[in-house]
């Protein structure tokens, strides 16, 4: 069983709209939490990352959000564009392995 | 900052012959790289782990003897993969890290092998 739960699976958006991405992970220990950005046919960009002292990080319209008693973690990408299509991948560090979500698909449509 | 390169960006290959992908920071020397496959609609999946100057440590089910990983300098690693087959075709993707618990990942943008 995946250690990193994401969901939706996909969705679709209007340009403009507001989203957020959900992320559920059991990796234990807990080292950090990264929200990365993958375009269709490339390697994924970090979009942030938070450890467990924090509770929230922005980048520019994306804002990400943790909370380490429940081990949830969410990205709310804010007056979407175009551009914002992509896959977005939760990737939680433990020890010293990376464990990766499936990714939310995010498709925004004019 | 920390730029990690791929090339080639996309082969396409016979079935039978070996692919070499190069993995390459650019501006900072990688003590460990890792490198990934990922197949349509999936997450990433470890491959394999390579500090410089020492053997690759696999992980379970990854053939080392057909996935041939060198990490000859702090700056390059080579995944080689022999006798290809059209179940190999899928994306690779390379990380590096500065340090050798591999703390902070910086992600290549990817290479697509397509076996025929």
């Amino acid at each position: 069983k995946n250690q990193v739960e994401q969901s939706p699976q996909s969705l679709i958006i209007l340009e403009g709209k507001n989203c957020t991405l959900q992320c559920n992970y059991t990796v234990s220990p807990f080292s950090n939490l990264r929200w990365y950005k993958q375009d269709t046919g490339r390697g994924p960009v970090s979009l942030t990352i938070m450890t467990f002292s924090e509770n929230t990080k922005s980048n520019g319209r994306y804002t990400a959000t943790l909370d380490a008693d429940t081990k949830q973690s969410s990205l709310h990408i804010t007056a979407s564009q175009l551009s914002d299509s992509a896959s977005y991948i939760c990737v939680v560090r433990g020890d010293y392995k990376l464990s990766f979500g499936a990714g939310t698909t995010v498709t925004v449509r004019a | 900052g920390a730029v990690v390169s791929q090339h080639p960006s996309r082969v396409i290959c016979k079935s039978g012959t070996s692919v070499k992908i190069e993995c390459r920071s650019l501006d900072f020397q990688a003590t460990t790289m890792f490198w990934y496959r990922q197949f349509p609609k999936q997450s990433l999946m470890l491959m394999a782990t390579s500090n410089e100057g020492s053997k690759a440590t696999y992980e379970q089910g990854v053939e080392k003897d057909k996935f041939l990983i060198n990490h000859a300098s702090l700056t390059l690693s080579t995944l080689t993969v022999t006798s290809a087959h059209p179940e190999d075709s899928s994306f690779y993707i390379c990380s590096a890290a500065a340090d050798s618990g591999g703390l902070a990942q910086y992600f290549g943008p990817g290479t697509r092998l397509l076996v025929l």
